[in-house]
């Protein structure tokens, strides 16, 4: 399995511009998310999903869209990108009713908004 | 969800034991204490979890007190790959909304 990738590793956009950052997971996983961390801070949820076809906001969503429509993929769209949206970007997969805690998170996208 | 509290930062030799310790006052009857693991441009990653008393795995111990409070997440003879940002979190029994604080960076020289 691969697990949980993301692409790309590294971007670069002007103020404005919009793009897609892609995760895709392997696992047959129900549960994905999409965070960001910025220097020295924890992790902050923007978007989640509970299955394809269903998406909520978490803690930060101004800015993003997402959707699900496969149980495998779940892109964040930038719809105008800010400065203040540089960060670097993690997406997560889970089971959602396990037991357990456990999610699996992908290498980072690491987004620099100029 | 319940707010943790636990040190900023925390200094340690090659072989030492670890032991870091959080604080959850207003843990939920159905929450589970769950550890993550941070290495530098790495996504996080699942340590541990537990409810109560003890939880042991290849990895660290997890102690939990009975009022269960606090935890105490514990790394046994640590090693220089051991140097990552560790979180203490508390979340209901297959909660999916993790919620991360800082963290506690864990420096582990020779």
């Amino acid at each position: 399995n691969a697990g949980v990738t993301q692409t790309p590793k590294f971007q670069v956009l002007k103020t404005g511009q919009s793009m897609t950052l892609q995760c895709a997971q392997d696992m047959n996983h129900e549960y994905m998310s999409w965070y960001r961390q910025d220097p020295g801070m924890g992790l902050r949820l923007i978007h989640y999903s509970v299955g394809a076809g269903i998406t909520d906001q978490g803690e930060v969503p101004n800015g993003y869209n997402v959707s699900r429509s496969t149980t495998e993929d779940f892109p964040l769209r930038l719809l105008s990108a800010a400065p203040s949206q540089t960060s670097v970007y993690f997406c997560a997969s889970s089971y959602s009713d396990r037991g357990t805690n456990e999610q699996f998170f992908g290498p980072g996208t690491r987004l620099t908004v100029l | 969800l319940a707010k943790t509290t636990q040190p900023i930062s925390m200094d340690s030799y090659e072989g030492q034991e670890v032991n870091i310790t959080c604080s959850h006052n207003n843990i939920a009857t159905n929450d589970y204490i769950t550890w993550y693991q941070q290495f530098p441009s790495q996504g996080p990653r699942f340590i541990i979890q537990g409810y109560k008393t003890k939880v042991t795995n290849e990895v660290a111990s997890l102690f939990i007190p009975a009022d269960r409070k606090s935890s105490t997440l514990s790394l046994p003879r640590v090693s220089l790959s051991d140097t990552a940002v560790y979180y203490c979190l508390v979340v209901p029994r297959g909660g999916t909304a993790l919620i991360f604080g800082k963290g506690t960076t864990l420096s582990v020289s020779s």
